[in-house]
């Protein structure tokens, strides 16, 4: 079956960056593109960009560019997300999911990895 | 403020139907095919509702429909563990992005 399973909790302090990992199991790889969405605490879901698992592509969402870059490693199944420049307004579970791009909804999403940002 | 519109809160009985909308324009929901996912106590987003599609796994009590510029997500014979918050999802292609709505809170009571 479809899993993605992300990497722990972290605890950051402002300014500093924060790096996910998604490692996915179930299907190929290469066939679909995985999206990163951001969910603040009490907030609805924000979607921050997409990768293809491709070829490397992407596609960040305006107010995140610059600031974040998604990478996927073919080898290990395996997506990352990095945010730079952390606030205490990135405070959030950041979930990764199957999907997302213009022509594919999201399917499948992983687990979750709730990133604290505080001094 | 969510580019996609949906009612804070729907509560029903159980074995009630209840339908959930999501309300959004030509450059999302009227172009481009619509999903929902239930998020239940703070879990993960699950997939009920994938364009006009059901996810393995998800009972036909689920249906989904579009109309225009409005999808909705009905349930029918309300459960108890339905009780959960429900977001549509569509792409923008004017904003270039993909958006969803602020969520609905589905109170089984």
């Amino acid at each position: 079956q479809v899993q993605l399973v992300q990497s722990g909790g972290e605890v950051k302090k402002p300014g500093a960056s924060v790096k996910v990992s998604c490692k996915v199991s179930g299907y190929t790889f290469t066939k679909y593109g995985l999206s990163w969405v951001r969910q603040a605490p009490g907030q609805s879901l924000e979607w921050m960009g997409w990768i293809s698992a491709y070829n490397g592509d992407t596609q960040y969402a305006q107010r995140f560019q610059g600031r974040v870059t998604m990478t996927a490693d073919t080898s290990t199944s395996t997506a990352y997300m990095e945010l730079r420049s952390l606030t205490s307004a990135d405070t959030a579970v950041f979930y990764c999911a199957r999907g997302g791009g213009h022509n594919y909804n999201i399917d499948f999403w992983g687990q979750g990895t709730l990133v604290s940002v505080s001094s | 403020q969510s580019a996609l519109t949906q009612e804070v809160s729907v509560s029903g009985t159980v074995g009630q139907k209840v339908t959930l909308s999501c309300s959004g324009n030509s450059y999302n929901i009227g172009t481009y095919p619509v999903a929902w996912y239930q998020q239940i106590s703070h879990g993960p987003p699950k997939t009920v509702m994938f364009g006009n599609s059901l996810p393995s796994g998800i009972p036909d009590r689920f249906s989904g429909s579009r109309s225009g510029t409005t999808a909705s997500l009905t349930i029918s014979g309300l459960q108890a563990d339905d009780e959960a918050e429900y977001y549509c999802s569509s792409w923008d292609y004017r904003l270039n992005v993909r958006v969803f709505g602020g969520g609905t809170k589905l109170t089984v009571l």
